[in-house]
Protein backbone atom coordinates (compact mmCIF):
# COMPACT_ATOMS: atom_id res chain seq x y z
CA UNK A 1 0.00 0.00 0.00
CA UNK A 2 1.42 3.47 -1.02
CA UNK A 3 1.46 5.82 2.19
CA UNK A 4 2.46 8.96 3.52
CA UNK A 5 2.95 8.66 7.27
CA UNK A 6 3.84 11.95 9.32
CA UNK A 7 5.38 12.48 12.39
CA UNK A 8 3.37 13.28 15.82
CA UNK A 9 1.56 16.43 16.80
CA UNK A 10 3.97 18.70 18.42
CA UNK A 11 3.69 21.53 20.95
CA UNK A 12 6.23 23.60 21.16
CA UNK A 13 6.97 27.85 22.49
CA UNK A 14 7.78 30.77 20.47
CA UNK A 15 11.74 30.63 19.23
CA UNK A 16 11.98 26.74 19.58
CA UNK A 17 13.23 24.85 16.66
CA UNK A 18 11.22 21.91 14.90
CA UNK A 19 11.68 19.23 12.65
CA UNK A 20 8.69 17.16 11.47
CA UNK A 21 9.03 14.29 9.03
CA UNK A 22 7.15 12.38 6.18
CA UNK A 23 7.99 8.87 5.72
CA UNK A 24 6.76 7.57 2.00
CA UNK A 25 6.30 3.39 1.59
CA UNK A 26 5.20 1.16 -1.12
CA UNK A 27 6.68 2.70 -3.77
CA UNK A 28 9.86 3.99 -5.32
CA UNK A 29 10.59 7.12 -3.28
CA UNK A 30 12.56 8.92 -5.66
CA UNK A 31 10.22 8.57 -8.65
CA UNK A 32 7.92 11.46 -7.52
CA UNK A 33 8.30 14.98 -5.10
CA UNK A 34 7.36 15.59 -2.16
CA UNK A 35 5.35 18.82 -1.33
CA UNK A 36 4.26 20.36 2.17
CA UNK A 37 0.96 22.40 2.85
CA UNK A 38 0.26 24.02 5.29
CA UNK A 39 -3.43 24.63 6.88
CA UNK A 40 -4.42 27.29 9.29
CA UNK A 41 -7.26 26.38 11.92
CA UNK A 42 -10.56 26.89 9.80
CA UNK A 43 -8.66 28.33 6.81
CA UNK A 44 -7.95 26.36 3.38
CA UNK A 45 -4.57 25.19 1.80
CA UNK A 46 -1.39 26.96 0.96
CA UNK A 47 1.53 25.28 -0.47
CA UNK A 48 4.62 25.82 1.08
CA UNK A 49 7.41 24.18 -1.10
CA UNK A 50 8.44 21.08 -3.17
CA UNK A 51 11.39 18.56 -2.83
CA UNK A 52 12.29 17.19 -6.43
CA UNK A 53 13.30 13.39 -4.66
CA UNK A 54 15.62 12.89 -7.86
CA UNK A 55 18.06 15.36 -7.16
CA UNK A 56 16.78 17.18 -3.85
CA UNK A 57 16.03 20.27 -5.55
CA UNK A 58 13.71 22.83 -3.33
CA UNK A 59 11.59 24.91 -4.52
CA UNK A 60 9.75 27.56 -2.06
CA UNK A 61 6.42 29.46 -2.23
CA UNK A 62 7.80 33.27 -2.05
CA UNK A 63 5.41 33.40 1.70
CA UNK A 64 7.69 30.53 2.58
CA UNK A 65 10.80 31.27 1.29
CA UNK A 66 13.53 31.71 4.53
CA UNK A 67 11.02 30.57 6.78
CA UNK A 68 11.18 26.90 6.47
CA UNK A 69 13.70 24.65 5.22
CA UNK A 70 12.54 21.51 3.37
CA UNK A 71 15.31 18.38 2.96
CA UNK A 72 14.79 14.62 2.43
CA UNK A 73 16.77 11.47 3.57
CA UNK A 74 16.41 9.32 0.20
CA UNK A 75 18.22 6.47 2.20
CA UNK A 76 15.30 6.07 4.38
CA UNK A 77 12.90 7.39 2.71
CA UNK A 78 11.96 10.86 4.20
CA UNK A 79 11.33 14.03 3.53
CA UNK A 80 11.67 16.28 6.22
CA UNK A 81 10.34 20.18 7.19
CA UNK A 82 12.20 22.47 9.12
CA UNK A 83 11.81 25.45 11.21
CA UNK A 84 14.39 27.05 13.28
CA UNK A 85 12.70 29.12 15.05
CA UNK A 86 8.94 28.56 15.83
CA UNK A 87 6.24 31.77 15.98
CA UNK A 88 2.82 31.15 17.54
CA UNK A 89 1.45 31.72 13.40
CA UNK A 90 3.25 28.52 12.77
CA UNK A 91 0.37 26.74 14.42
CA UNK A 92 -1.05 24.72 11.93
CA UNK A 93 -1.89 21.40 10.67
CA UNK A 94 1.07 20.64 8.18
CA UNK A 95 0.69 18.07 5.11
CA UNK A 96 3.17 16.62 3.42
CA UNK A 97 1.65 14.70 -0.28
CA UNK A 98 3.57 12.93 -3.06
CA UNK A 99 3.84 14.18 -6.10
CA UNK A 100 3.10 13.00 -9.25
CA UNK A 101 3.83 15.43 -12.44
CA UNK A 102 1.48 18.41 -11.73
CA UNK A 103 -0.54 17.15 -8.58
CA UNK A 104 -0.49 15.67 -5.55
CA UNK A 105 -2.08 12.10 -5.08
CA UNK A 106 -1.47 10.79 -2.21
CA UNK A 107 -1.58 12.37 1.23
CA UNK A 108 -0.42 11.93 4.90
CA UNK A 109 -2.84 12.95 7.48
CA UNK A 110 -0.96 15.85 8.62
CA UNK A 111 1.00 16.92 11.75
CA UNK A 112 -0.37 19.25 14.24
CA UNK A 113 1.92 21.66 15.20
CA UNK A 114 0.89 24.22 18.16
CA UNK A 115 3.28 27.21 19.02
CA UNK A 116 2.40 29.00 22.55
CA UNK A 117 4.38 30.04 25.37
CA UNK B 1 1.89 35.68 -9.47
CA UNK B 2 -0.97 33.61 -10.14
CA UNK B 3 -4.18 33.55 -8.40
CA UNK B 4 -7.12 30.61 -8.28
CA UNK B 5 -10.53 32.53 -7.63
CA UNK B 6 -13.13 29.71 -6.01
CA UNK B 7 -16.82 30.35 -6.70
CA UNK B 8 -18.98 30.07 -4.93
CA UNK B 9 -17.42 30.54 -1.44
CA UNK B 10 -20.29 28.12 -0.18
CA UNK B 11 -22.83 25.62 -2.24
CA UNK B 12 -25.69 24.92 -0.05
CA UNK B 13 -27.79 21.87 -2.31
CA UNK B 14 -29.70 18.88 -1.71
CA UNK B 15 -28.89 15.26 -1.96
CA UNK B 16 -29.26 14.10 -5.77
CA UNK B 17 -29.27 17.62 -6.82
CA UNK B 18 -26.07 19.02 -9.35
CA UNK B 19 -23.21 20.85 -7.86
CA UNK B 20 -20.89 22.61 -10.44
CA UNK B 21 -17.92 24.61 -9.11
CA UNK B 22 -16.03 26.91 -10.68
CA UNK B 23 -12.08 28.06 -10.58
CA UNK B 24 -11.07 30.83 -12.35
CA UNK B 25 -7.19 31.75 -13.21
CA UNK B 26 -5.93 35.40 -13.10
CA UNK B 27 -3.46 34.26 -16.02
CA UNK B 28 -3.88 31.01 -18.45
CA UNK B 29 -3.30 27.52 -17.25
CA UNK B 30 -2.33 24.56 -18.91
CA UNK B 31 -5.04 21.96 -18.55
CA UNK B 32 -2.12 19.61 -17.96
CA UNK B 33 -1.68 21.51 -14.84
CA UNK B 34 -4.60 21.84 -12.79
CA UNK B 35 -6.28 19.43 -10.23
CA UNK B 36 -9.65 19.43 -7.81
CA UNK B 37 -8.83 18.26 -4.54
CA UNK B 38 -11.85 17.33 -1.91
CA UNK B 39 -11.47 17.99 1.77
CA UNK B 40 -13.35 16.57 4.86
CA UNK B 41 -13.53 17.83 8.21
CA UNK B 42 -10.61 15.95 10.06
CA UNK B 43 -9.25 14.55 7.07
CA UNK B 44 -6.61 15.31 4.52
CA UNK B 45 -7.45 16.54 1.03
CA UNK B 46 -8.16 13.97 -1.31
CA UNK B 47 -7.05 14.05 -5.10
CA UNK B 48 -10.14 13.88 -7.49
CA UNK B 49 -9.27 14.89 -10.51
CA UNK B 50 -6.16 15.67 -12.64
CA UNK B 51 -5.43 17.05 -16.04
CA UNK B 52 -8.30 19.38 -15.65
CA UNK B 53 -10.75 16.43 -16.57
CA UNK B 54 -9.00 12.69 -15.83
CA UNK B 55 -10.58 11.31 -12.49
CA UNK B 56 -8.08 10.02 -9.80
CA UNK B 57 -8.16 6.38 -8.96
CA UNK B 58 -11.14 5.33 -7.45
CA UNK B 59 -13.47 8.47 -8.03
CA UNK B 60 -16.66 7.71 -8.68
CA UNK B 61 -17.77 8.86 -12.14
CA UNK B 62 -20.35 11.26 -10.76
CA UNK B 63 -16.93 13.70 -10.66
CA UNK B 64 -15.96 14.92 -13.39
CA UNK B 65 -13.80 18.27 -14.50
CA UNK B 66 -13.88 20.53 -17.53
CA UNK B 67 -12.53 23.80 -18.78
CA UNK B 68 -9.50 25.81 -20.28
CA UNK B 69 -7.50 28.21 -20.41
CA UNK B 70 -8.42 31.03 -17.36
CA UNK B 71 -11.84 28.41 -16.57
CA UNK B 72 -12.30 25.63 -14.98
CA UNK B 73 -15.16 23.68 -13.29
CA UNK B 74 -15.95 20.84 -11.38
CA UNK B 75 -19.59 19.07 -11.62
CA UNK B 76 -20.75 16.38 -9.24
CA UNK B 77 -23.76 15.12 -10.95
CA UNK B 78 -25.52 14.01 -8.27
CA UNK B 79 -25.03 15.13 -4.85
CA UNK B 80 -24.21 12.14 -2.55
CA UNK B 81 -24.02 11.93 1.74
CA UNK B 82 -20.47 11.77 1.13
CA UNK B 83 -19.96 14.48 -1.25
CA UNK B 84 -20.74 17.15 1.06
CA UNK B 85 -16.78 18.94 1.89
CA UNK B 86 -14.58 21.70 0.85
CA UNK B 87 -13.19 21.45 -2.66
CA UNK B 88 -9.75 23.22 -3.47
CA UNK B 89 -8.45 23.61 -7.60
CA UNK B 90 -4.32 24.08 -7.79
CA UNK B 91 -2.49 24.64 -10.46
CA UNK B 92 1.35 23.86 -11.11
CA UNK B 93 3.75 25.72 -13.33
CA UNK B 94 3.34 28.81 -13.27
CA UNK B 95 5.04 31.14 -10.16
CA UNK B 96 4.65 30.28 -7.69
CA UNK B 97 5.00 26.61 -8.99
CA UNK B 98 1.88 25.57 -7.17
CA UNK B 99 -1.05 27.55 -6.23
CA UNK B 100 -4.62 26.64 -4.10
CA UNK B 101 -7.90 28.43 -4.80
CA UNK B 102 -9.18 29.33 -1.84
CA UNK B 103 -12.21 26.47 -1.51
CA UNK B 104 -15.75 26.15 -2.25
CA UNK B 105 -17.87 24.53 0.69
CA UNK B 106 -20.89 22.44 -0.36
CA UNK B 107 -22.99 21.78 2.44
CA UNK B 108 -26.56 20.44 2.63
CA UNK B 109 -29.27 22.83 2.16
Amino acid sequence: EVQLVQSGAEVKKPGESLKISCKGSGYTFTSYWIGWVRQMPGKGLEWMGIIFLDDSDTRYSPSFQGQVTISADKSISTAYLHWSSLRASDTAMYYCARGDYYYMDVWGKGTTVTVSS
Amino acid sequence: EIVLTQSPGTLSLSPGERATLSCRASQSVSSRYLAWYQQKPGQAPRLLIYGASSRATGIPDRFSGSGSGTDFTLTISRLEPEDFAVYYCQQYGSSPLVTFGGGTKVEIK
